[in-house]
């Protein structure tokens, strides 16, 4: 079946440096991606998000990047802290047969940033 | 405004036991739903709602019901509990059923079925 997926489970960085983080999606319908954060112990929090007819879209020390070619997805961290640490999923909402999304999202399994300060 | 609200936080149960989840969000959310949690699983959608009255499966919905009387509230049941539910649950909830997706999820309520 279609899925969303990241190349690299865990990722390691030191305080300062830049963080990428790669997610694989499968379904070519899928017309919008999100990327959560989330903490030991707490829900998913909302990052950033970005449309399917976009290719880069910035935050406030994020970046999205998306290329439809390759059905790829990234997260860009500038400047990374240590409160950045935890666990990153993309997640991707497909159009139902009516053209409607209802929010169904598919989620990676994620990707455990450690930030070594 | 207390965003989305889930108890408990924590529960056990033996097996064949039953039990709700309750969910509440202040937002005036018309689209709630339920995800599970598991190990290198990501988060699984079990159950949906786009409004009150309307409920429809996810992608893992056996073993759980929902029903949505109120704009408020979306609690999901677990009718009677394996072993295999043991996992964290989360409740989410979002603005519209069409456009950008932002969920506002709760911190969940991690269950142990014994």
């Amino acid at each position: 079946g279609e899925s969303v997926g990241l190349h690299l489970p865990t990722l390691s960085v030191q305080e300062g440096d830049n963080s990428i983080i790669n997610c694989a999606y499968s379904n070519s319908a899928s017309d919008y991606f999100i990327w959560y954060k989330q903490e030991s112990g707490k829900g998913p929090q909302f990052i950033i998000d970005i449309r399917s007819n976009m290719d880069k879209r910035q935050g406030q020390r994020v970046t999205v990047l998306l290329n439809k070619t390759v059905k790829h997805l990234s997260l860009q961290i500038a400047a990374t802290q240590p409160g950045d640490s935890a666990v990153y999923f993309c997640a991707e909402i497909t159009a139902n047969a009516g053209g409607t999304s209802y929010g169904k999202l598919t989620f990676g399994q994620g990707t455990i940033l450690t930030v070594h300060p | 405004n207390a965003g989305v609200t889930q108890t408990p936080k924590f529960q056990v149960l033996k097996t064949g036991q039953s039990m709700t989840l309750q969910c509440a969000q202040d937002m005036n959310h018309e689209y709630m739903s339920w995800y599970r949690q598991d190990p290198g699983m990501g988060l699984r959608l079990i159950h949906y709602s786009v409004g009150a009255g309307i409920t429809d499966q996810g992608e893992v919905p056996n073993g759980y019901n929902v029903s949505r009387s109120t704009t408020e509230d979306f609690p999901l049941r677990l009718l009677s509990a394996a072993p295999s539910q043991t996992s964290v649950y989360f409740c989410a909830s979002r603005a519209g059923t069409g456009g950008t997706g932002e969920l506002f999820f709760g911190e969940g309520s991690r269950l142990t079925v014994l």
